[in-house]
């Protein structure tokens, strides 16, 4: 399957911690995108990373990309009650996206 | 600047009936993108469409399902007798490009629920 796996599945912190997830995947990609599922809602999409790229930042988020280990990791910083979500990585090579089911994440005010 | 639109928001449909979807792109977008998604799972690409165009329909159902993008109007896709397995959250994106390079922009979703 091409499908990507996200770990852990579900996460719960406290307000103010750190969040990481991570995505693994199997085939080669061109890029890899991370988006954020709000419960009932549809995705928005948080941050493109390219295959020639290694990290990239975007406010509270770090994401990097190891195409060696053909794995990423989303950082979300100073997480925020309003952060509670699940969040997906996707990823892009030679057909449409194919995207992981998902870390739910729950921030704790 | 309006996003992607989705309608209807619900649909509640017998076993036997046809649901249709309608998307609307982002204005100036000709890169359109249905899915699908389980609870608790991931969403599973279905179809991907461009103007008048089935680009690549890999994840779609051979029978019941279908998809259009015309020319002009909404992207729809039409799914024929519904079953009860065929109840899901159905989301359609658009993008300015091929998906390889460009994000994608998602609409609120289609909730549909077979009776």
């Amino acid at each position: 399957s091409q499908q990507g796996e996200e770990d852990p599945q579900a996460l719960s912190i406290q307000e103010g911690e750190n969040a990481t997830m991570n995505c693994s995947y199997k085939t080669s990609i061109n890029n890899l995108q991370w988006y954020r599922q709000n419960s009932g809602r549809g995705l928005v999409h948080l941050i493109l990373i390219r295959s020639n790229e290694r990290e990239k930042h975007s406010g509270r988020l770090r994401v990097t990309l190891d195409t060696s280990k053909k794995s990423s990791s989303l950082l979300i910083t100073a997480s925020r009650a309003a952060d509670t979500a699940s969040y997906f990585c996707a990823f892009g090579g030679n057909t449409p996206l194919v995207f992981g089911k998902g870390t739910r994440l729950s921030v704790i005010a | 600047n309006a996003g992607v639109m989705q309608n209807p928001r619900h649909l509640v449909r017998r076993r036997g009936q046809e649901a249709r979807l309608r998307c609307s792109p982002v204005k100036g977008h000709s890169h359109v993108y249905w899915y699908r998604q389980l609870p608790e799972e991931g969403l599973k690409f279905m179809v991907y469409l461009q103007k008048e165009n089935i680009i690549d329909e890999s994840g779609m159902p051979k029978e019941r399902f279908s998809a259009e993008f015309p020319k002009e109007g909404p992207s729809i896709l039409r799914i024929q007798q519904v079953v009860r397995g065929d109840s899901a959250a159905y989301f359609c994106a658009s993008s300015p490009g091929t998906a390889r390079g460009y994000e994608q922009y998602f609409g609120p979703g289609t909730r549909l629920t077979v009776t």
